[in-house]
């Protein structure tokens, strides 16, 4: 089965550039997705199919991909971006899913 | 604007089944484009996808779990279901259900239910 590993916590300063990533054997061949959650919070999308952000989601979050390592980055980044971020893909099958272990942002 | 809500026992024993409802408003579960999963998440933990199953039935479940898991859907109620069976304390986790709209998102999960917390406790 596919996994997908992120580094546990990323730090950033406010205003500043957070790079958070994602690394896994089922890309380049499928899609990533990332979520945000907030404390107490279920997860919100904020990025679909690499790139896309959906409608609400401010202009700083944008996502990239290159071979196996996939990257969410916020720029920017404010005090409300503190949150947890899950990657997550379709396996190589397509008839499952998998998230990434997590990232905890904490904006210093 | 479509909105799930999960409803369930928050309190299980060890080797009964855990089984939980997510109930569509704002919209039909019986749409050629969407996909309907269960996820949980352990306290403190990561994310866990359960399962999925589409409105006229075929699931597809994580295999770490597919020997204990059923996805059941009743479109007449705009309605889908979660069985766990023999559950045991490693089961105790925050179960949400969403919405995967494959013709725009593709394999995003890109609406969720608020969660409802379930521990399996004797």
């Amino acid at each position: 089965s596919s996994e997908l590993t992120q580094p546990p916590s990323v730090s950033v300063s406010p205003g500043q550039t957070a790079r958070i990533t994602c690394s896994g054997d089922t890309w380049p061949k499928q899609y990533a997705y990332w979520y945000q959650q907030k404390a107490g919070q279920a997860p919100v999308l904020v990025i679909y199919k690499d790139t896309e952000r959906p409608s609400g989601i401010p202009e700083r979050f944008s996502g990239s991909s290159s071979g196996t390592t996939v990257t969410l980055t916020i720029s920017g980044t404010q005090a409300e971006d503190e949150a947890d971020y899950y990657c997550q893909s379709a396996g190589s099958s397509g008839t499952s899913w998998v998230f990434g272990g997590g990232t905890k942002l904490t904006v210093l | 604007q479509l909105q799930l809500q999960e409803s369930g026992p928050g309190l299980v024993k060890p080797s009964e089944t855990l089984s939980l409802t997510c109930t569509v408003s704002g919209g039909s579960i019986s749409s050629t484009s969407y996909y309907w999963a269960w996820i949980r998440q352990p306290p403190g933990k990561g994310l866990e996808w359960i399962g999925n199953i589409f409105y006229r039935g075929s699931t597809y479940y994580n295999p770490s779990l597919k020997s204990r898991v059923t996805i059941l859907i009743d479109t007449s109620k705009n309605q889908f279901f979660l069985k766990l069976t023999s559950v045991t304390a490693a089961d105790t986790a925050t179960y949400y259900c969403a919405r995967m709209d494959y013709d725009i998102t593709q394999d995003a999960f890109d609406i969720w239910g608020q969660g409802t917390m379930v521990t399996v406790s004797s």
